[in-house]
């Protein structure tokens, strides 16, 4: 099973420039979530979603957008990247209720 | 202001010895979890506490939840070297919602 797959794994983009990070499950998950982590940070939510069509903010919304048009993919848009992006973004998945979260691989964004 | 606050932020110990990790919030979960990551990876799931009091056992690892269900722990007995890792507890407030995670503790367990 493929479970949570993102790409680009590394991406460098100039100030001001947009970009779409993808992420795909075929767990047929419910819950769906990007994250950003930042050293000493943790994990931070950004945006998250409990089924397809719905979606909400999660911590740290600002700069970004999503959408979930299908139950298997949540895409996360940046519209004008800006330096303060730069991070590793982590997308994640679970079923309905209380249970495990599965999460990418990562994708390593650099903003100049 | 992270819903979660983990402490110690960083622990560095000598193979062998005990150490605890702790997880708070003024707020109450209906589930907490615990995480591990390794470097260039995604977390993996530990384990899952849902009942105030509860108590969970992983080989040398064990977890508590708080009774109030607002804090949890994470005890490792005789740390090994491959016990090095980023340990991260995650709450959920209400069943089915967001998992918010608190700020990791990066454990080092030298030989």
């Amino acid at each position: 099973n493929a479970g949570v797959t993102q790409t680009p794994k590394f991406q460098v983009l100039k100030t001001g420039q947009s970009m779409t990070l993808q992420c795909a499950q075929d767990m047929n998950h419910e819950y769906m979530s990007w994250y950003r982590q930042d050293p000493g940070m943790g994990l931070r939510l950004i945006h998250y979603s409990v089924g397809a069509g719905i979606t909400d903010q999660g911590e740290v919304p600002n700069g970004y957008n999503v959408s979930r048009s299908t139950t298997e993919d949540f895409p996360l848009r940046l519209l004008s990247a800006a330096p303060s992006q730069t991070s590793v973004y982590f997308c994640a998945s679970k079923d309905r209720g209380i249970g495990e979260l599965f999460f990418g691989e990562g994708s390593r964004l650099t903003v100049l | 202001t992270q819903l979660l606050e983990q402490s110690p932020q960083f622990l560095s110990i000598q193979e062998g010895e005990n150490l605890t990790v702790y997880c708070n919030s003024s707020s109450v979960f209906s589930s907490l979890q615990w995480y591990r990551q390794e470097p260039g990876e995604g977390p993996v799931l530990l384990v899952t506490v849902v009942t105030g009091g509860e108590v969970k056992k992983l080989k040398r690892l064990t977890f508590q939840f708080g009774d109030a269900r607002k804090d949890s722990s994470l005890h490792i007995t005789a740390a090994q070297p491959g016990d090095t890792g980023l340990y991260l507890c995650a709450g959920e407030e209400t069943s089915g919602s967001r998992l918010t995670f608190g700020e990791g503790t990066q454990l080092t367990v030298n030989p």
